[in-house]
């Protein structure tokens, strides 16, 4: 079956260091996002890709890098710079068109302690 | 942005219908509406999307008003299952840049016996 894979589903790092989080889709989707959402609230938009070895800043990149080497992976580094790190952190894909919907990963919950 | 409104809340007993509405008075023409649903811990799931008419799925309906300035998700019979948050997000038809979702805090849906 096709899907869009997220892991860690848990995560704990030491505060300073830096941590990676894997989303891996096999959906042959163009575009593959990073979302951010913390208790009770919305989800919050990170860095997004539309084509390979390309990617843009989302609404609260600062903190965060990405990379886009194949069409298949988006993975997410939280650097030291990312202020208050713990959260939950959502990986998407979609067609690059509105006419379709995004997938969903099922996430990683990285506590930083 | 586009924005919309979406209550905070609302309660439905199990097998009966539940109108969620939507308002989003400053839509464009080239805009499509969606909307996700996300269980505790999980991501977002898409439910259904559309432009002008109104649409069918498995999952749900969506009644889009004449004016397109609101809209309104049904699900038919709710059930235990059903209680999730709501999203009603819009998304450009042009895609790009401007393609990606952005989320508000979305309606919570209580389903009780």
């Amino acid at each position: 079956d096709g899907g869009i894979t997220q892991s860690p589903k848990y995560l704990f790092r030491k505060e300073g260091q830096n941590v990676t989080l894997s989303c891996e889709q096999n959906l042959n989707h163009d575009a593959m996002y990073w979302y951010r959402q913390d208790p009770g609230q919305g989800l919050r938009l990170i860095y997004y890709s539309q084509i390979v070895n390309d990617f843009q800043k989302g609404d609260i990149a600062e903190g965060y890098s990405v990379s886009r080497e194949k069409k298949e992976s988006f993975p997410l580094t939280v650097t030291s710079a990312q202020k208050n790190p713990t959260a939950f952190y959502l990986c998407a894909s979609s067609m690059d068109r509105s006419s379709y919907g995004y997938t969903f990963g099922s996430g990683t919950r990285l506590t930083v302690v | 942005d586009a924005k919309t409104t979406q209550p905070n809340s609302m309660e439905s007993n199990e097998e009966e219908p539940v109108h969620l509405p939507c308002n989003h008075s400053t839509i464009s023409g080239t805009d499509y509406i969606h909307w996700y649903r996300q269980l505790p811990s999980q991501g977002p799931e898409y439910v259904i999307h559309g432009l002008t008419s109104n649409v069918n799925n498995r999952m749900a309906s969506l009644a889009i008003a004449e004016d397109r300035k609101s809209s309104t998700l049904i699900l038919h019979r709710a059930t235990l299952r059903d209680a999730a948050v709501y999203y009603c997000i819009l998304r450009d038809v042009w895609g790009g840049t401007a393609s990606k979702l952005t989320f508000g805090t979305g309606t919570r849906l209580q389903v009780t016996l």
